[in-house]
C-alpha cells in the first residue's frame, strides 16, 4: 500500500526566505505527482504535476522535482510571499491503479510578513 | 466557466438522518472522486467512478454511497451507518488515465448536530 509523507507538519518563515516542502512516497512504481495548495476552509488548487518519466516542472515562483529512486519530491517556493501562507499537500498516482491518488497529511505554511 | 461545483457549502445532519452532498462538473471529465478530509490530515478516498453508471469503493467507503446516472455528476450520500460524518468533503474530477491533473471543488463541510 502507498503511504505519502510530508515533512515538516508546519512551517513558519519570514518573508523573502526560499523554502523547501518534502513529500516522500514509499512505492515508486507511480504515474504522476501532484502538488496541491489549500487555503482554510477551501477546495485544492493544483500547483504543478510531474508525470513519472519528468524530473521537475516549474511555475513561477514554484519549482517541483521527482527523484522516483528515493521515492522523494520537493517543492521549492522562491522569494516567500505572505499570500504564499496555505497548506500544501502532495498527491501520488500509482501505476497500478491509476484512477487513485495518494495523499500525504499536508504542510502548513505561514509566511510572516 | 468550467469547474466543478459543490453544494451545498455547509450541511448540518441529525444523528439518524441520510444526508447527500452534490458535485456537478462541466469539464467533460470521465472520472469523478469524493474525498473525506479530517482536520489536519490528508485527503481519503471515499468513492471513484471511471465511468457512467460505474463506481467503485475508495479506502473508506462504509457509510456512504454513490450514484453516477449522468457524465457530469456525481453525489455522495452520508447515511445513518456512518457513525462519525463530521468533516469536509472535497469532490474531484479528471480524465480517464494516468498522467491527468485533478480538479478539485471548493468542498462541503459537513456537521452532525
Amino acid at each position: 500500500k502507498q503511504e505519502v509523507t510530508q515533512i515538516p507538519a508546519a512551517l513558519s518563515v519570514p518573508e523573502g526566505e526560499n523554502l523547501v516542502l518534502n513529500c516522500s512516497f514509499t512505492d515508486s512504481a507511480i504515474y504522476n505527482l501532484q502538488w496541491f495548495r489549500q487555503d482554510p476552509g477551501k477546495g485544492l488548487t493544483s500547483l504543478l504535476l510531474i508525470q513519472s518519466s519528468q524530473r521537475e516542472q516549474t511555475s513561477g515562483r514554484l519549482n517541483a522535482s521527482l527523484d522516483k529512486s528515493s521515492g522523494r519530491s520537493t517543492l521549492y517556493i522562491a522569494a516567500s510571499q505572505p499570500g504564499d501562507s496555505a497548506t500544501y499537500l502532495c498527491a501520488v498516482r500509482l501505476r497500478t491503479n491509476a484512477g487513485k491518488s495518494t495523499f500525504g497529511d499536508g504542510t502548513t505554511l505561514t509566511v510572516k510578513p | 466557466d468550467g469547474g466543478i461545483t459543490q453544494s451545498p457549502k455547509y450541511l448540518f445532519r441529525k444523528e439518524g438522518q441520510n444526508v447527500t452532498l452534490s458535485c456537478e462538473q462541466n469539464l467533460n471529465h470521465d472520472a469523478m472522486y469524493w474525498y473525506r478530509q479530517d482536520p489536519g490530515q490528508g485527503l481519503r478516498l471515499i468513492y471513484y467512478s471511471q465511468i457512467v453508471n460505474d463506481f467503485q469503493k475508495g479506502d473508506i467507503a462504509e457509510g456512504y454511497s454513490v450514484s453516477r446516472e449522468k457524465k457530469e455528476s456525481f453525489p455522495l450520500t452520508v447515511t445513518s451507518a456512518q457513525k462519525n460524518p463530521t468533516a469536509f468533503y472535497l469532490c474531484a474530477s479528471s480524465i480517464t488515465g494516468p498522467g491527468t491533473e485533478a480538479f478539485f471543488g471548493q468542498g462541503t463541510r459537513l456537521t452532525v448536530v
